[in-house]
């Protein structure tokens, strides 16, 4: 397994403002996920996160609300924008491991954002 | 589009008894993974088990078994001798294969809640 962490693990936000999530894991990785997890739902993809390379987005996720850093093979950060109240999610972070023929992925502890 | 059902939103089970998860999938692929993640009050998504499709034999790992269906296209968790510490949200989870070389995703169900009674 993986240990992955992410700060911060909760905050409350203005709309308008932006608030930047660190995803941070202990050993290097190719691809980094980015999801949002709705009060009650499930998870839904954001981003697929590759070290070198621009982030893929899913439909209905722009890069303008969501822009995403991956600077080296460890760590991710995802920013998101010019918040509103529809915002208010847990954003949780996730990476499969190298080496692991499965890509089973391992998940941070979510950041929880609330937005008045 | 393959897609992931849980079509139980809320499970209860008293304590050490057996409880069974259901999950059913749709996909046109031949080769895939599947994966049952527990979510506890904390948030943290832990892993509880994985499938490979390729493989006829039921993953087990301690207490909890899947009866893994490839022709129906059904993957339950079954969890033995509940524990309290057993209660959480379940998400089943397919993995297909996305846009590009190398990318993964996880398409997850909409969840079970499991309740524990003491």
């Amino acid at each position: 397994s993986a240990v992955i962490s992410q700060k911060p693990s909760r905050d409350i936000c203005q709309r308008g403002t932006s608030l930047t999530i660190q995803c941070q894991v202990d050993s290097q990785v190719t691809m980094m996920f980015w999801y949002r997890q709705q009060p009650g739902q499930s998870l839904t993809l954001i981003a697929t996160a590759n070290q070198g390379s621009e982030a893929t987005y899913e439909s209905g996720f722009v890069i303008d609300k969501f822009p995403i850093s991956r600077p080296n093979l460890t760590f991710s950060t995802l920013t998101v924008s010019n918040m509103s109240p529809e915002d208010s999610s847990i954003y949780l972070c996730s990476a499969p491991i190298m080496g692991d023929i499965t890509d089973t992925q391992y998940f941070g502890p979510g950041t929880r954002l609330t937005v008045l | 589009a393959q897609t992931v059902t849980q079509s139980q939103p809320e499970m209860s089970v008293q304590e050490a008894e057996t409880v069974t998860l259901s999950c059913t999938y749709d996909t046109s692929e031949s080769d895939y993974y599947l994966f049952w993640y527990k979510q506890p009050p904390s948030r943290q998504m832990i892993l509880v088990i994985r499938q490979e499709a390729y493989k006829q034999q039921n993953a087990t790992e301690n207490r909890f078994s899947v009866n893994f269906q490839k022709a129906a296209k059904s993957f339950s968790l079954k969890i033995s001798d509940s524990q309290l510490g057993d209660a959480a949200m379940y998400f089943c989870a397919y993995r297909g294969f996305g846009v590009g070389s190398g990318t993964y995703k996880y398409i997850f169900g909409t969840g079970t809640r499991l309740k524990v009674l003491a």
